[in-house]
C-alpha cells in the first residue's frame, strides 16, 4: 500500500489566517482526495485533485476557501483560507491504490482555530 | 436519503468475544465497493477490509470479515476475538464506480472493548 505523509500533523491558528497542508505519497497516483472531519462527525469529501487539472469541489466547498494544488503525481496541498473556529477539523488526504482501488489515508492534520 | 447508514452510534463488547457492526447502503449503481475503516483516537484512518459488489464470497482479513448481503444492501463488519486495541471509531464507506472514486462515509460506530 502507498505510504502517505501529511504536514503539519497539527496546528493551532488564529482566525483570519490561512494554513497550507501538504500531502506526500511515496508512489505516483492519479487521483488524490481531500476530506474534512469536523469534531465528532464523519468524513466529508472536500475535493478531488488530479494532476494537471483543476480540482473538482463537492457541494458546499469552494476554491476561494480551499484552494488546492497538484503539481505532480506524488504531491498535493490544501489551503484553508481566512480561517474561522468552524474550520477546526481533521483534514485528511487519501489516494487510490491497490488491486481493488483501495483508498488509503494519510495520518491527518488536526487543525484548531482560535 | 443517506447513502451509508450505521445505526449503532456506540457499542460495547467483552474482550475475546465477537462483535458485529452494522452498515446499510443505498445505491442504484450496479458496480460499487464497500470499505471499512478503523479510526483510533489518534485520528488516522486505517483501512480494514474491502468488498466489491460483484464479489461472490464475503471478504475476510484476519479477524475481520464482512457479511455482505447484496439483496438487503447490507455490509456488516464482524470482528472476532475482540481485543482491547480494537476500541475505536469504525466507519463504513461506499465507492460508486459511476460517480468517480470518491468515498461516501457513514456516521460511524464507536466500539468499546471491555476487559
Amino acid at each position: 500500500s502507498a505510504v502517505i505523509s501529511q504536514k503539519p500533523s497539527r496546528d493551532i491558528c488564529q482566525r483570519g489566517t490561512s494554513l497550507t497542508i501538504q500531502c506526500q505519497v511515496d508512489s505516483q497516483v492519479t487521483m488524490m482526495f481531500w476530506y474534512r472531519q469536523q469534531p465528532g462527525q464523519s468524513l466529508t469529501l472536500i475535493a478531488t485533485a488530479n494532476q494537471g487539472s483543476e480540482a473538482t469541489y463537492e457541494s458546499g466547498f469552494v476554491i476561494d476557501k480551499f484552494p488546492i494544488s497538484r503539481p505532480n503525481l506524488t504531491f498535493s496541498t490544501l489551503t484553508v483560507s481566512n480561517m474561522s473556529p468552524e474550520d477546526s477539523s481533521i483534514y485528511l488526504c487519501s489516494v487510490d491504490q491497490g488491486a481493488m482501488d483501495e483508498q488509503f489515508f494519510g495520518p491527518g492534520t488536526r487543525l484548531t482555530v482560535l | 436519503a443517506q447513502k451509508i447508514t450505521q445505526t449503532q452510534p456506540g457499542m460495547f463488547v467483552q474482550e475475546k468475544e465477537a462483535v458485529t457492526l452494522d452498515c446499510t447502503y443505498d445505491t442504484s449503481d450496479p458496480s460499487y465497493g464497500l470499505f471499512w475503516y478503523k479510526q483510533p483516537s489518534s485520528g488516522e484512518m486505517i483501512f480494514l477490509i474491502y468488498q466489491g459488489s460483484y464479489d461472490q464470497q464475503n471478504a475476510t482479513e484476519g479477524r475481520y470479515s464482512l457479511n455482505f448481503q447484496k439483496a438487503r444492501k447490507s455490509a456488516n463488519l464482524v470482528i472476532s476475538a475482540s481485543q482491547l486495541g480494537d476500541s475505536a471509531m469504525y466507519f463504513c464507506a461506499m465507492r460508486e464506480d459511476n460517480a468517480g472514486n470518491m468515498l461516501t462515509f457513514g456516521g460511524g460506530t464507536r466500539l468499546m472493548v471491555k476487559p
